[in-house]
């Protein structure tokens, strides 16, 4: 099944905003809207923003998403020590007739 | 509150079967959709097969790398999502995750609940 292109690392100091991209194209990103998953080390996913910019309940307001064309990307601002966790974009692939996952960015606070 | 609860990992053979078990509370179980998503040791997360609110009366979705070999099924009056898992492979190892979707279709939809995962090693 075919992956989202994303970025292995990503890092910032506390406060600091960082920004995550995700690259797909016609047939996922292109057509679906894009969610993005937060996994905390050794916990299961979490979803954090759903249909491109959209927060569950519960998720503060210093994580945002967006999409524009065939990528998407999830801006973290106001960087705590809390965010570091593995974070994943995930959509439907009209071709795949399934979902397809990005490939995973690291987060890091120093 | 929703939980969702996997059961039914272990240590198995190559070629071996293992069937998986996902009890769902907390809300109405056979109006989602219910995927199975995996993610093997120090990897990513890898979509595996999807199956719509009703179950019966729509096509299950499978990933090309379990097509043929995992079956995936529920039974609305157990609150109960299976994953029939057989030609087991040493890439199958894994922890498997239960996913409740935001809708009923089983497709297109985020995933709004994920269980805590069962693990699933296959070895000789």
């Amino acid at each position: 099944q075919s992956v989202l292109p994303q970025p292995p690392s990503a890092s910032g100091t506390p406060g600091q905003r960082v920004t995550i991209s995700c690259s797909g194209s016609s047939p996922n990103i292109g057509t679906n809207p894009v969610n993005w998953y937060q996994q905390l080390p050794g916990t299961a996913p979490k979803l954090l923003i759903y249909s491109n910019f959209q927060r569950p309940s519960g998720v503060p307001d210093r994580f945002s998403g967006s999409k524009s064309g065939t990528s998407a990307s999830l801006a973290i601002s106001g960087l705590q020590s809390d965010d570091e966790a593995d974070y994943y974009c995930s959509t439907w692939d009209d071709s795949l007739n399934g979902y397809v996952f990005g490939t995973g960015t690291k987060v890091t606070v120093l | 509150e929703v939980q969702l609860l996997e059961s039914g990992g272990g240590l198995v053979q190559p070629g071996g079967s293992l069937r998986l078990s996902c009890g769902g509370s907390g809300f109405t179980f056979s109006s989602y959709g219910m995927t199975w998503v995996r993610q093997a040791p120090g990897k990513g997360l890898e979509w595996l097969s999807g199956i719509s609110g009703r179950g019966s009366g729509s096509t299950p979705r499978y990933a090309d790398s379990v097509k043929g070999r995992f079956a995936v099924s529920r039974d609305n009056s157990k609150n109960t999502l299976y994953l029939q898992m057989d030609s087991l492979r040493v890439e199958d190892t894994a922890i498997y995750y239960c996913v409740k979707d935001w809708g009923g279709s089983g497709s297109h939809d985020a995933f709004d609940f994920w269980g805590q995962g069962t693990t699933v090693t296959v070895s000789s």
